[in-house]
């Protein structure tokens, strides 16, 4: 089955600094890549998303970029401001129309320091 | 528009006992996913359900079962409870399939003693 990884596990940048957080994925078959943010003792939230057939997605201060050959997705967070700070999970799904599961990464606990 | 809602949000068991967990999904969404989430574990698929179905399951004993209703809400059981089923137990419902946005509810925190 699918199995992915991320790194890093924990990250802490200045206020200010980008943050870039890196997964790999095993299923070439593989073909939407969502990134949650999850917030202490909330409920995770979808901050962006990719499909396979688009290289780079960008959204305000938040980039996803895939590379298929590679089988590796990265978030990245330009300017990063305290509220940033929280747990970003990676996903990966293969979406065939009938069948569905999101494998998801470990998480990375981002910290971002005045 | 009303977002995910799951109840209980916590729960107190004992070992070998059984518990029923529910999630109402967003209305017309009809693809309805469950997520173990432990600090060492992370976050893992348990099974999801599309118009009654159980389309895909995870790598979870048979103690953990579901089940989805017309209106598309669903609950999962867990049974012979264990210590190590002491997890946030999520929900999470999209349209159709899982390359739709998913939604997440806010968990049902189980723990086992």
């Amino acid at each position: 089955g699918e199995n992915v990884e991320q790194h890093p596990s924990t990250l802490s940048v200045q206020e200010g600094d980008s943050a870039v957080i890196k997964c790999t994925y095993s299923d070439s078959a593989s073909n939407y890549f969502p990134w949650y943010k999850q917030e202490l003792g909330k409920r995770p939230q979808l901050i962006i998303d990719i499909r396979s057939n688009v290289g780079e997605k960008k959204d305000q201060r938040i980039a996803v970029t895939l590379n298929k050959t590679a089988k590796h997705f990265s978030l990245h967070i330009t300017e990063t401001q305290p509220e940033d700070s929280a747990v970003y999970f990676c996903a990966a799904s293969t979406d065939t129309g009938t069948a569905s599961k999101l494998t998801f990464g470990t998480g990375t606990r981002l910290q971002v320091t005045l | 528009k009303a977002g995910v809602t799951q109840t209980p949000r916590y729960l107190i068991k004992t070992r070998g006992q059984q518990v029923t967990l529910s999630c109402s999904p967003i209305s017309g969404h009809r693809s309805v996913s469950w997520y173990q989430q432990t600090p060492g574990q992370g976050l893992q698929f348990l099974f999801e359900y599309f118009s009654e179905t159980q389309r895909n399951k995870g790598n979870f004993p048979g103690r953990f079962s579901g089940r989805q209703f017309s209106n598309s809400r669903s609950e999962m059981n867990v049974s012979t409870l264990e210590l190590g089923d002491s997890a946030l137990y999520l929900c999470a419902s999209s349209f159709r399939v899982v390359g739709e946005t998913q939604y997440f509810g806010p968990g049902t925190r189980l723990l086992v003693l």
